[in-house]
C-alpha cells in the first residue's frame, strides 16, 4: 500500500515561493500513478492544484497553473510542488496524494501538512 | 470547468437513521469520473466510493452511491456515530473538483 509523507517549511514570505516535498513508500513513483498536491482552507474548501505523470505529463488547476509547478526525483523516490508569488490566500494545509492512472479518484493521501503565508 | 454544489451544507441526524447527500454538477459528469470522501477532523479526505457507486477497499456497506448526468447521491443506510463528519463530491474532467462538502451531525 502506498504511503506519502509531505514535508517542508510551514511558513513562507508574502510574495516568496512555497516548497515542499513528498516521500513516497510502498510503491514508486515509476509505477502506473499521477502523483497530486491537493489543499484545504476553511474559505475555499478542497482545491486540487495539480499532477504529475512519471513520463513528464502534468495537469494543472487553471487558476493556479501560472506559479505552480510538479517535479518527480526517481532518484529519491519522491515528488515536489513548488508554489510562486504566494499570498495570504495560499495558507492553507497541503496534501499529497496519488490516483491511479486510468481511474480518477484519489486513492491515496498524506497526512497534510500545513503552511502558513506571513512576514 | 465543472462545479459541484453539494447540499445540504449541514445535515443533522440521529444515530440509526438513514443520511441522504446529494451532489449537483454544473454539466454532465460521466459516472466514472465521480467520487465520495469522507473527512474527519485534522485528517486527510478517505475515498468511500469511486465511479459513482463502486465501494473503495474497507468501506462499510452502509454506505452507497448513485446518480448519473447531473445529479448524484451518497446514501449513508444507518448512521453510525463515528459517521458524523464531512463528506466530499469530487469530479474529473479536464480539472479535478470537489464539492464544497455536506457536514453530518447529532441531531
Amino acid at each position: 500500500q502506498v504511503q506519502l509523507q509531505e514535508s517542508g517549511p510551514g511558513l513562507v514570505k508574502p510574495s516568496g515561493t512555497l516548497s515542499l516535498t513528498c516521500i513516497v513508500s510502498g510503491g514508486s513513483v515509476i509505477s502506473g500513478n499521477w502523483w497530486t498536491w491537493v489543499r484545504q482552507t476553511p474559505g475555499k474548501g478542497l482545491e486540487w492544484i495539480g499532477e504529475m505523470y512519471h513520463s513528464g505529463t502534468t495537469n494543472y488547476n487553471p487558476s493556479l497553473r501560472s506559479r505552480a509547478t510538479i517535479s518527480i526525483d526517481k532518484s529519491k523516490n519522491q515528488f515536489s510542488l513548488k508554489l510562486s508569488s504566494v499570498t495570504a490566500a495560499d495558507t492553507a494545509v497541503y496534501f499529497c496524494a496519488s490516483r491511479k492512472m486510468a481511474y480518477y479518484q484519489v486513492d491515496y493521501w498524506g497526512q497534510g501538512t500545513l503552511v502558513t503565508v506571513s512576514s | 470547468e465543472i462545479v459541484l454544489t453539494q447540499s445540504p451544507g449541514t445535515l443533522s441526524l440521529s444515530p440509526g437513521e438513514r443520511a441522504t447527500l446529494s451532489c449537483r454538477a454544473s454539466q454532465s459528469v460521466s459516472g466514472s469520473y465521480l467520487a465520495w470522501y469522507q473527512q474527519k477532523p485534522g485528517q486527510a479526505p478517505r475515498l468511500l466510493i469511486y465511479g459513482a457507486s463502486s465501494r473503495a477497499t474497507g468501506i462499510p456497506d452502509r454506505f452507497s452511491g448513485s446518480g448519473s448526468g447531473t445529479d448524484f447521491t451518497l446514501t449513508i443506510s444507518r448512521v453510525e456515530p463515528e459517521d458524523f463528519v464531512v463528506y466530499y463530491c469530487q469530479q474529473y474532467d479536464t480539472s479535478l473538483t470537489f464539492g464544497g462538502g455536506t457536514k453530518v451531525e447529532i441531531k
